[in-house]
C-alpha cells in the first residue's frame, strides 16, 4: 500500500523566503511527527500531532517554524523567513497508535531536502 | 551531553565479518529502544526493537543493558547490502507526545567485497 509521502522532495529557497512542506501520512494513521535531520546528524524531533491536535511542539527551534494538521490527515510544516541554518532534511513520520511510540513502529516519509542560500 | 551517543565510525569491514555497534543513552526513564537503518539519502527504517532479554532476527542480534544504559547491535556474516548508517533510538515514553523518538547520530557501516 501507499506509504508516507512528502512534497516537494527538494526545495531551494533564498534566505528570508517562506517555505511550506507537505506530508501525506498513511491513511488512517492517528499520530504524525515532524523531524529535522541536519547533515551528518540523526533526526531530531520537532512536533507531534494526534489527529488534528498539536500535542507537542517543544522541538520547534524558533517561532519561525509553524505546523498544522487541520483535518487530522495531511500536515504542513511552514518555515518563515528562512535562514541558512534551516537547511536540512525534514522528515515526516506517522503511526496508527494514539501514543505513537512505546514500542510501536513509526513509518517515515522520504523527506524534503531544504537548502537555504 | 547528547541523550543518545554512538561511535560515528565509519566501520569498514570485509564481507562475512562480524561487526558490533554500541550505543549509550542518558535518560534512565527511557522506555523503548530500537535500531533503525538509514541508507544514503533515504528515510530511516526500523531494523529491530531491542528488549532486555535480547532479541535476534536472522544475522542481527540486539541487546539492552538497562543498568548500564547501553544498547548493542551485532551483525554476523556481513553482506554488501548491510552498508548503511545504523541509528540507535530511544523513546522516553512520557509527556505530551509519548512517541517522539530520540536518535543518535548514527554509525556508518561500509562492507567491502
Amino acid at each position: 500500500g501507499a506509504g508516507v509521502s512528502q512534497s516537494p522532495r527538494y526545495k531551494v529557497a533564498k534566505r528570508g523566503q517562506d517555505v511550506a512542506l507537505r506530508c501525506d501520512p498513511i491513511s488512517g494513521h492517528v499520530s504524525l511527527f515532524w523531524y529535522q535531520q541536519a547533515l551528518g546528524q540523526g533526526p531530531e524531533f520537532l512536533t507531534y500531532f494526534q489527529n488534528e491536535a498539536q500535542l507537542d511542539k517543544s522541538g520547534l527551534p524558533s517561532d519561525r517554524f509553524f505546523a498544522e494538521r487541520p483535518e487530522g490527515s495531511v500536515s504542513t510544516l511552514k518555515i518563515q523567513r528562512t535562514q541558512q541554518e534551516d537547511s536540512a532534511v525534514y522528515l515526516c513520520a506517522s503511526s496508527p497508535w494514539t501514543s505513537g511510540g512505546l514500542g510501536e513502529t513509526q513509518y517515515f516519509g522520504p523527506g524534503t531536502r531544504l537548502l537555504v542560500l | 551531553r547528547k541523550e543518545v551517543e554512538q561511535d560515528p565510525g565509519p566501520f569498514n569491514v570485509p564481507e562475512g565479518a562480524t561487526v558490533a555497534f554500541n550505543c549509550t543513552y542518558s535518560n534512565s526513564a527511557s522506555q523503548s529502544f530500537f535500531w533503525y537503518r538509514q541508507d544514503c539519502r533515504k528515510e530511516p527504517k526500523l531494523l529491530m526493537s531491542v528488549y532486555s532479554s535480547g532479541n535476534e532476527d536472522g544475522r542481527f542480534t540486539a541487546q539492552l543493558n538497562r543498568a548500564s544504559q547501553y544498547i548493542s547491535l551485532l551483525i554476523r556474516d556481513s553482506k554488501l547490502s548491510d552498508s548503511a548508517t545504523y541509528l540507535c533510538v530511544v523513546n522516553i515514553g512520557y509527556g505530551g507526545s509519548q512517541g517522539n523518538l530520540i536518535f543518535g547520530k548514527g554509525t556508518k557501516l561500509s562492507v567491502k567485497p
